[in-house]
């Protein structure tokens, strides 16, 4: 039973530049959560995604949305890249329709912002 | 509102000693409560998680915790640490749309 993939594992940009970050689910799972975790502090709530709809966003700007496919799937996109978006990106999954709030972390990516 | 302290950025202890992480909630409905650990260069891995049901609650690699709602806490416990328990270890409240994470508690086993 493969667990949250995601991809890349390393990215680094430059200011201004675009980046999308990928996820894959865990088997049976039908929600996706991103967070970012900036270096030595708990990873911060961005956005989940719940039959293809975004369900709740955290505090983050509009430069950052995403994208959930009919498989699952999920992508993060950020705009505009700045300096201070360098971070581990972290994608969660859970079963929302199984009444579980159980979420199952991927690896994640590391972005390098210079 | 939502939120956890975690007590203490970084814990050492000597291999064999009792391990104790210490996490402090605030939420205003009942909480769903977890405990992540995470090594270097990883993801956060499941540890374990009171949803209301027992108050000791027995997670992987002989972790326990228990739920104390008269001091909203929910401490992380090992009876004897091991050198491969050095990670940092997350505490975070739910239930919700998302999770509330603390701010994370190093911990060093000494040899």
């Amino acid at each position: 039973d493969a667990g949250v993939t995601q991809s890349p594992t390393h990215l680094i940009k430059t200011r201004g530049q675009q980046v999308t970050l990928r996820c894959s689910p865990k088997s049976g799972h039908d929600t996706v959560s991103w967070y970012q975790q900036a270096l030595g502090q708990g990873p911060q709530f961005i956005f989940q995604y719940y039959e293809e709809e975004e369900r709740q966003r955290g505090n983050f700007p509009d430069r950052f949305s995403g994208h959930q496919f009919p498989n699952y799937s999920s992508e993060l996109n950020v705009n505009a890249l700045l300096l201070g978006d360098s971070a581990l990106y972290l994608c969660a999954s859970s079963f929302l329709a199984g009444g579980t709030d159980t979420q199952y972390f991927g690896p994640g990516t590391r972005l390098t912002v210079l | 509102a939502q939120s956890v302290t975690q007590l203490g950025s970084h814990v050492s202890v000597s291999e064999g000693a009792l391990v104790l992480l210490r996490c402090n909630y605030s939420s205003s409905v009942p909480p769903y409560l977890f405990w992540y650990v995470q090594y270097p260069n990883q993801g956060l891995q499941l540890l374990l998680k009171y949803t209301s049901a027992a108050t000791l609650v027995k997670g992987i690699n002989g972790f326990e915790a228990e739920f104390k709602k008269s001091e909203t806490s929910f401490h992380l416990t090992k009876p004897s640490a091991h050198m491969s328990d050095a990670a940092e270890y997350f505490c975070a409240v739910g239930p919700g749309n998302q999770f509330y994470f603390g701010t994370g508690t190093s911990l060093t086993v000494i040899p």
